[in-house]
């Protein structure tokens, strides 16, 4: 199994408060994703990066933002959090770019903002 | 927008039968990939297959790809219980760089 661990696992917060995810991955990957899944949605892009300093938004970035100093981390920041972003939050890593290659998931984050 | 979708939503078959998932996208693709997902745990890569490819096999599954469709099949032969799980395509649209797109799933049950 490729090492890509996620904190917190649960995080329960309350409206307003900010909120910060993390990945670590030991596999020196380049490619780092964060996705969200809800039901009837599958899941949903929200950022992703291609090398250190380097990001994107995904389909779902606003109210999001991603920091990646270090190759094997990558953060998502809720600056705010909404009841609306209570979901569980997949890191994903590739190390050829998802169009030669397989994406590898962490555990999931579930996060809950009441 | 969600760009693919599945069908069926729910499967529920016995142990033995075969077990057929189809995923549907809109636009032009490069690759199209199939996951899987236990409940409560991240997803794991199953098989890819590329846009010029008709079809490809791996073990007990079976996928498929129609671009003029713009569709995909998963095959599952002699499901186990241990088959049970969601499963997802996932693909890279023409143009779309590094991200990939999933489908909106489907939850297969094997039941004994």
């Amino acid at each position: 199994d490729a090492g890509i661990t996620q904190s917190p696992r649960h995080k329960v917060t309350e409206t307003g408060t900010p909120v910060t995810l993390r990945c670590h991955q030991t596999e020196n990957h380049r490619y780092m994703y964060w996705y969200r899944q809800d039901p009837g949605h599958g899941l949903r892009l929200i950022h992703y990066s291609y090398g250190v300093k380097d990001t994107d938004k995904g389909e779902v970035s606003d109210g999001y933002s991603v920091s990646r100093s270090k190759t094997e981390d990558f953060l998502l920041t809720l600056e705010s959090a909404t009841s609306s972003q209570t979901s569980v939050y997949f890191c994903a890593t590739a190390g050829l770019g998802q169009d030669t290659g397989e994406l590898f998931f962490g555990e999931g984050s579930r996060l809950t903002v009441l | 927008s969600q760009q693919g979708e599945e069908d069926p939503q729910a499967l529920s078959i016995q142990e033995g039968e075969n077990a057929t998932m189809n995923c549907s996208y809109k636009t032009s693709i490069n690759n199209l990939q199939w996951y899987r997902q236990n409940s409560g745990r991240g997803l794991v890569h199953l098989i890819l297959i590329r846009s010029n490819e008709r079809e490809k096999h791996s073990g007990r599954l079976r996928v498929t790809l129609d671009t003029s469709k713009k569709s995909s099949s998963l095959l599952i032969t002699a499901s186990r219980a241990a088959d049970t799980a969601s499963y997802f395509c996932a693909f890279i649209l023409t143009g779309g760089g590094n991200k990939l797109t999933f489908g909106t799933g489907t939850q297969l049950k094997v039941e004994l």
